[in-house]
């Protein structure tokens, strides 16, 4: 069975500082990992995915993840907040041995400090 | 283009009350999932449609939620005889087919409020 954890339940950084925002994997597969963002009141916006092409992804708005095997690891960074980052992330994961649905992590709520 | 669309976008109901809540996928995508976000259960799978195979029911929390996709297009979830812990946003999903390496794109979701 596959399973995410996101490590920190809120994040704070300055504006300007580099975002990071843990998250681990478990799966007896290879994994397709995503990250997702979900901004005050709105749905949930793909920022990046991992379907096993590249160990680097780039996504929207500055962000990439990087696929670390030897770590379980998919951590999520920005080099340069902005104020308009402040959101919710969603680390997740898919299960497809299930109709492949989503399992997604308890998220991270990132804010950013003027 | 049209993104995935879902009404009402909140919904306010008394205890004991049935629900309908519905979702517009993206046209053409034949995948469609319904997810619930909860404060106590974060973002939980409920139910996956794929084209005109059966539906995947293995999230629903009790007999009380059902859902249907008519047509292969529109959903409509619906909650019967509501309870309190039933407040949630309800998130519909929709990617082009079925598989793991497929988008899902979401809607803005449905805010329920149980009195």
């Amino acid at each position: 069975a596959q399973s995410v954890t996101q490590l920190g339940s809120h994040v704070s950084v300055s504006e300007g500082a580099l975002v990071l925002l843990r998250c681990n994997y478990s799966s007896s597969v290879p994994p397709y990992l995503f990250w997702y963002v979900q901004y005050p009141n709105q749905g949930l916006q793909l920022l990046l995915k991992y379907t096993s092409a590249a160990t680097l992804v780039k996504g929207i708005n500055g962000f990439e993840a990087e696929f670390k095997k030897s770590e379980t690891s998919f951590h999520l960074t920005k080099p340069s907040a902005h104020m308009s980052d402040a959101a919710e992330y969603f680390c997740a994961v898919i299960d497809y041995s299930s109709a492949s649905k989503i399992i997604f992590g308890s998220g991270t709520r990132l804010s950013i400090r003027p | 283009g049209a993104g995935v669309s879902q009404s009402p976008s909140n919904k306010v109901t008394e205890k004991g009350k049935d629900v309908e809540l519905r979702c517009d996928p993206i046209s053409g995508h034949t995948a469609l999932y319904w997810y619930r976000q909860s404060l106590g259960q974060g973002l939980e799978f409920l139910i996956y449609f794929q084209g005109n195979s059966a539906p995947d029911k293995s999230g629903l929390p009790s007999d009380r939620f059902s859902a249907e996709r008519t047509g292969g297009s529109v959903s409509t979830l619906t909650i019967q005889r509501t309870q309190q812990e039933d407040s949630a946003v309800y998130l519909c999903a929709s990617s082009p087919r079925q598989g793991p390496q497929e988008t899902q794109y979401f809607g803005p979701g449905t805010r329920l409020l149980v009195l």
